[in-house]
């Protein structure tokens, strides 16, 4: 069992639908990432959160909104997704950001978009 | 140049030999180096990280790291089938923003 649980698992929506991801640590990390994966490629990252605040947006499309509420939790709002959104969105965590520790991940939100 | 590169694979070995997987990368500064393990469909996992050069060994895994080459690798010793998988190196450089960078990963098959 992972450290970073991620819910849901699985989620099928829309394109004109409104849904959430939702990422929860306990380890007292205070750096938390959302990363998106494709198959058969690296994970490709899209946010990072230090301290509740976020500190990188790799440029991406509005149609994702994250927030972080505390430090255990971290949120990715989901609008008007395009098939080519279609991925495994995952969730990781850091001791800091800029430290070097290790990240750890959850197991992933598989998102399919019709 | 990619910044972290990876032979794609599939490296090939038998079941009990050492599986020796390489991974290169660009930026000098570069401080911390991760290997992660991903079954298919599943997320990665932490395998190994190493800050300083030489070998780091953790049961039947071994980190190398040779920063003036600027290579980073990972052996596994008594390979089994079950550490057939994908394989990511991740670094994490002092340049930029500190992010993560991932190679894009070596699939190993261990033959049963």
């Amino acid at each position: 069992d992972t450290e970073v649980t991620q819910t849901p698992k699985h989620l099928v929506m829309g394109m004109t639908n409104k849904k959430s991801l939702k990422c929860e640590q306990h380890m007292g990390h205070r750096a938390m990432y959302w990363y998106k994966q494709k198959a058969k490629k690296p994970p490709e990252l899209m946010f990072v959160y230090s301290y509740e605040k976020l500190s990188i947006n790799e440029s991406v499309p509005s149609r994702f909104s994250p927030e972080c509420p505390n430090s255990s939790l971290l949120n990715l709002h989901l609008h008007a997704l395009q098939p080519e959104d279609s991925a495994l969105y995952l969730c990781a965590s850091s001791q800091v950001w800029g430290g070097g520790q290790p990240q750890h991940f959850g197991d992933g939100t598989r998102l399919s978009i019709l | 140049q990619k910044e972290v590169e990876q032979n794609s694979g599939p490296l090939s070995v038998p079941e009990g030999a050492i599986a020796s997987l390489n991974c290169t990368y660009s930026d000098r500064g570069s401080q911390s180096f991760f290997w992660y393990r991903q079954y298919s469909g599943k997320s990665p996992e932490l395998i190994m990280f190493i800050y300083s050069n030489g070998d780091k060994e953790d049961g039947r895994f071994t980190a190398q790291l040779n920063k003036a080459s600027q290579y980073v690798s990972l052996l596994i010793r008594d390979s089994q089938p079950s550490d057939s998988a994908t394989y990511l190196c991740a670094v994490r450089g002092l340049s930029g923003t500190y992010k993560y960078i991932f190679g894009t990963g070596t699939r190993l098959k261990v033959l049963a």
